[in-house]
C-alpha cells in the first residue's frame, strides 16, 4: 500500500507571495492532519480535515488555510509569506478520526521564505 | 504553552545496552500517548503507543512506561542498536474526537557501534 505522498518536496518563496502544498493520504485513510516542524519547536498542530470538513485547527494565524476533496485529498495555503513561515510541513493521514488511530506521516514539503 | 517536554534533546548510548527517552506531559485529559522516531528527510514513523489504561507496552526492543500520576512516559529500546540513530518525538492526545496530537520537542539518540 502506498503511503502518504506530499507535493512538492521542496519549496523557494519570497515574503508575501501564497503558497499551496498537496498531501494525498493512504488509500482508504479518511482524516488528513497538517502539521508544522521548526527547529526547537517540535511539532505543532495546523489543522485536521475529515470527510472534507475542518475538525479542528491549531493555534495558527488565518493566513494558514486548508481544504479537503471528495477523494481525501488535502491542499493547504500559506497567504502573505513571512519569514517565520519557513519550517518543514508535514501531512499525516489516519483511518478515522478520533485520537487513537496512529498517523503515519509523508515526508514533508520543506518551504523556505526569504 | 509547549505540553509534552521532551527535556533531553539528546542522548548518546553504545550498541547493546539500553536506551531510555523520557518524556513529561501536563495535561491530565491526555488518554493516548505515542512515539515517533523520524530519520533526516523522511516524516516521523509511528513507533508504538499506550492508551492511559494500561502502565505498559511492548513491542519486540521496544517497551514504553506510562506512570500517570507523575504524568511522565519513557521509551525503552533494549538492546540498542546503530539504526536506531533517529530523532524521536513524544506526542499525545485527548479525547476530543480530533486527531491533533502534541508533540514534544524530540531527542536525538545516537547509538554508538
Amino acid at each position: 500500500k502506498a503511503g502518504v505522498t506530499q507535493t512538492p518536496r521542496y519549496l523557494i518563496k519570497t515574503r508575501g507571495q501564497q503558497v499551496t502544498l498537496s498531501c494525498s493520504p493512504i488509500s482508504g485513510h479518511r482524516s488528513v492532519s497538517w502539521y508544522q516542524q521548526t527547529p526547537g519547536q517540535g511539532l505543532q498542530f495546523l489543522f485536521e480535515y475529515f470527510s472534507e470538513t475542518q475538525r479542528n485547527k491549531g493555534n495558527f494565524p488565518g493566513r494558514f488555510s486548508g481544504r479537503q476533496f471528495s477523494n481525501s485529498r488535502s491542499e493547504m495555503n500559506v497567504s502573505t509569506l513571512e519569514l517565520g513561515d519557513s519550517a518543514l510541513y508535514l501531512c499525516a493521514s489516519s483511518l478515522l478520526a478520533g485520537g487513537s488511530y496512529e498517523q503515519y506521516f509523508g515526508p514533508g514539503t520543506r518551504l523556505t521564505v526569504t | 504553552d509547549q505540553q509534552v517536554k521532551q527535556n533531553s534533546p539528546s542522548l548518546s548510548v553504545q550498541e547493546g545496552r539500553i536506551s531510555i527517552l523520557n518524556c513529561d506531559y501536563t495535561n491530565s485529559m491526555f488518554d493516548y500517548f505515542l512515539w515517533y522516531k523520524k530519520y533526516p528527510a523522511e516524516g516521523p514513523t509511528f513507533l508504538i503507543s499506550i492508551s492511559s489504561i494500561k502502565d505498559k507496552n511492548e513491542d519486540g526492543r521496544f517497551t514504553v512506561f506510562l506512570n500517570k500520576s507523575a504524568k511522565h512516559l519513557s521509551l525503552h529500546i533494549v538492546p540498542s542498536q546503530p539504526g536506531d540513530s533517529a530523532v524521536y518525538f513524544c506526542a499525545a492526545s485527548a479525547p476530543t474526537g480530533a486527531n491533533n496530537l502534541f508533540f514534544g520537542t524530540g531527542t536525538r539518540l545516537t547509538v554508538i557501534p
